[in-house]
C-alpha cells in the first residue's frame, strides 16, 4: 500500500521567517507522481506542483522551493520569507492506481503565519 | 476565482432528503472527481469519472449516487444520508484518467451538515 506522511499536524512562524513542511512517503512503484497542494480556509485545494520519480531536480517558483530525494523518501516543501497569506493547510499527495488516478494524501499540515 | 464550480456552497437537509451537489467545468477536462473531506482530514476519493464513464468508486454507500450528463458537468445525488456525511464534498476535473500526465483541478467544495 501506499503511504504519505506529513509528521507535522501544526506549524506556527512569525511573518518573514523560512518554514519547511516535510513530507515522507512510501510506494513500491518504480513510476510515480507526488504533489503538493494547498488548502486555504476557503476550502479549494489549490495545486502548487507536481513532480515524476525520475526527476529529482530542486524546483524554484518565487517563495516557494522544493526538495525531493528519492534516497529518504522524501519531498519536502520551503517557504521562504513567509507571508500571512500563505496560512493555510497543506497536503502532500502521491499518485497512484492502474493508471495513476488516484491520489493518496498526507493528513495535512495547518501552517499559521503570524504578523 | 477556481475554473471548477460547485454549487452549492452549504447544504443542510434532514436525513429523509433527497438532494444533490453539481459541479462543473468548462476547461475541456475529461476526468472528474468527488472527495469527501471531514473536519482536519485530508481529502478521500469517491468516484472517478473517466470520459463520461464511472472508473473508480472507492466502496462508497448506494445512498452517495454520482451521475455525469455530459463531459463538462457532475453530480452527486444524495439520499437518506447519516449525520456521519456531514462534511466537505469536493469536485475536481483533471485533462485526462491519469492524475500521473496532469494535476487535478479542485472546486471549492460544498459544505454539508446533515440533520
Amino acid at each position: 500500500a501506499q503511504k504519505v506522511t506529513q509528521a507535522q499536524t501544526e506549524i506556527s512562524v512569525v511573518e518573514k521567517e523560512d518554514v519547511t513542511l516535510d513530507c515522507v512517503y512510501e510506494t513500491r512503484d518504480t513510476t510515480y507522481y507526488l504533489f503538493w497542494y494547498k488548502q486555504p480556509p476557503s476550502g479549494e485545494l489549490v495545486f502548487l506542483i507536481r513532480r515524476n520519480s525520475f526527476d529529482e531536480q530542486n524546483e524554484i517558483s518565487g517563495r516557494y522551493s522544493w526538495n525531493f530525494q528519492k534516497s529518504t523518501s522524501s519531498f519536502n516543501f520551503t517557504i521562504t520569507a513567509s507571508q500571512v497569506v500563505d496560512s493555510a493547510v497543506y497536503f502532500c499527495a502521491l499518485s497512484e492506481g492502474q493508471y495513476g488516478n488516484k491520489l493518496v494524501f498526507g493528513a495535512g499540515t495547518i501552517l499559521r503565519v503570524k504578523s | 476565482d477556481t475554473e471548477v464550480t460547485q454549487t452549492p456552497k452549504h447544504l443542510v437537509m434532514g436525513m429523509t432528503n433527497k438532494k444533490s451537489l453539481k459541479c462543473e467545468q468548462h476547461m475541456g477536462h475529461r476526468a472528474m472527481y468527488w472527495y469527501k473531506q471531514k473536519a482536519k482530514k485530508p481529502p478521500e476519493l469517491m468516484f472517478v469519472y473517466s470520459y463520461e464513464k464511472l472508473s473508480i468508486n472507492e466502496s462508497v454507500p448506494s445512498r452517495f449516487s454520482p451521475e455525469c450528463p455530459n463531459s463538462s458537468l457532475l453530480n452527486l445525488h444524495l439520499h437518506a444520508l447519516q449525520p456521519e456525511d456531514s462534511a466537505l464534498y469536493l469536485c475536481a476535473s483533471s485533462q485526462s484518467n491519469s492524475v500521473a500526465r496532469q494535476p487535478q483541478h479542485f472546486g471549492d467544495g460544498t459544505r454539508l451538515s446533515i440533520l
